[in-house]
């Protein structure tokens, strides 16, 4: 499957580190969207990008800053983060940002913050 | 506030017997629910949706039943395979933003041989 993908696939930080991921989609979408998945927990929505322009931002902290440069790239840097933002985080694309469109997700990246 | 619950978190079925999840929404204006499967390791992918015009979705083995009334949805395979082990997410949208799914908490899903 390589319509999503994402770099890296696993990410080890300390709290003072700064780090990026990468999502780039293949499927001519112009809509992407960054999740977070923690255990035992719903699927978090963070931020919708369509055509570029950031839509939706879920009161996500000031650490997390999303960047979509055009429509196939998307990045999340990552700055001071805590132990408790350790996660898999998953990129989506859709065709639009209607939410009944198809969303279609990258394998995500296993961050851990030591 | 809007949120949607999933039942139950675990479930483990023999091969060939039928399984069921079902998930409560509370926001009434919700209009569209798909579900995700997500096997181990791997990424969630869609596998049914239904839209609120709708009561019942099939495909193959997969079913899905809405209930605006009671609002829950429920998703139903029959004949389960040891491949159907995952973990199942419903989601709903949320009348607050168009753009927005709320999930649930995921079903860990067993298809014992």
């Amino acid at each position: 499957e390589t319509g999503v993908t994402q770099t890296p696939r696993h990410l080890v930080m300390g709290m003072t580190n700064k780090k990026s991921l990468k999502c780039e989609q293949h499927l001519g979408h112009n809509a992407m969207y960054w999740y977070k998945q923690s255990a035992k927990k719903p699927l978090e929505l963070m931020f919708v990008y369509s055509l570029e322009e950031r839509v939706e931002n879920n009161s996500v902290p000031s650490r997390f800053s999303p960047e979509c440069p055009n429509s196939s790239h998307l990045f999340l840097h990552l700055h001071t983060l805590q132990p408790e933002d350790s996660a898999l985080y998953l990129c989506a694309s859709s065709q639009g940002a209607a939410v009944q469109e198809t969303q279609y997700f990258g394998p995500g990246t296993r961050l851990l913050v030591l | 506030g809007e949120n949607v619950e999933q039942h139950p978190s675990t479930l483990s079925v023999q091969e060939g017997d039928s399984a069921v999840i079902k998930c409560t929404y509370s926001d009434s204006a919700s209009n569209y629910f798909p579900w995700y499967k997500q096997e181990l390791g791997k990424r969630p992918q869609l596998i049914i949706d239904i839209r609120s015009n709708v009561g019942e979705k099939k495909d193959q083995r997969i079913a899905v039943t809405l209930n605006k009334t009671a609002k829950h949805f429920s998703l139903h395979i029959t004949e389960t395979q040891p491949e159907d082990s995952a973990v199942y997410f419903c989601a709903a949208t949320l009348s607050g933003s168009a753009r927005q799914l709320t999930f649930g908490s995921g079903t860990q899903l067993t298809v014992l041989p």
